[in-house]
């Protein structure tokens, strides 16, 4: 299957800081890329998807500001988590496709903890 | 809205059959997907079902009835190594954008046991 990475794996870090998060397709174009939280046996929520070149659409409940998202290119997304939290502790993972129709891979996932 | 539903948790013997059943109630839809999940790991790609029917992939195969909003994931010849959850996902569409998007049930949580 197609491969998605994410950067880093684990990141640990103070409350108020800012924390960035990578995303990359690395064997095709992703028009659509999806970010997901998911919490301790919990399943996968939905925080926003964005196509390239245009501004994210955020799901109900999740805030914008604090979630920044930028997908610059056909094959890099970030995510960057401001003014952190402990509550914002969480499994992060990012999703890609090439089209709308088409299946979504996800990349391996970012565990953030915040202190 | 959307509405995924799967068992928590399911336990079966290494060699046996499983089957983890699946049922939903979403705006739109546009294609069922099963993922398998180990823990600490993100998702991996399953199977995929659109139109109603089996669809076999080895040991694993996936139905679908889209007239009764169910599926199933047949795991067959367990081994040890698929003890793992298992996501059922229906792509349909978002009640906040429109957009196409995946949206995911809780996860069964199998358990193979020797």
């Amino acid at each position: 299957g197609a491969v998605v990475s994410q950067h880093p794996s684990w990141v640990i870090c103070k409350s108020g800081t800012s924390v960035k998060i990578e995303c990359r397709s690395l064997d095709f174009q992703a028009t659509t890329m999806f970010w997901y939280r998911q919490f301790p046996k919990q399943s996968l929520m939905l925080m926003a998807t964005s196509n390239e070149g245009s501004k994210a659409t955020y799901e109900q409940g999740v805030e914008k500001d604090k979630f920044l998202i930028n997908h610059a290119s056909l094959t890099l997304s970030t995510l960057t988590v401001t003014s952190a939290h402990p509550e914002d502790s969480s499994f992060y993972i990012c999703s890609a496709r090439a089209g709308s129709g088409e299946t979504q891979y996800f990349g391996p996932g970012t565990r953030l903890l915040v202190l | 809205g959307q509405n995924i539903d799967q068992p928590t948790e399911m336990t079966a013997t290494e060699g046996a059959i499983v089957q983890i059943n699946c049922t939903y109630q979403t705006s739109g839809f546009n294609g069922l997907f099963w993922y398998q999940q180990h823990a600490g790991e993100a998702p991996t790609f399953l199977s995929y079902n659109v139109l109603d029917g089996l669809e076999e992939k080895g040991r694993f195969s996936s139905f679908l009835s889209r007239s009764k909003g169910y599926s199933y994931l047949l795991l067959k010849e367990l081994q040890m190594k698929d003890s793992a959850s298992y996501l059922c996902a229906v792509r349909g569409l978002s009640n906040q954008t429109g957009a196409n998007n995946l949206f995911f049930g809780t996860g069964t949580r199998l358990t193979v046991i020797p």
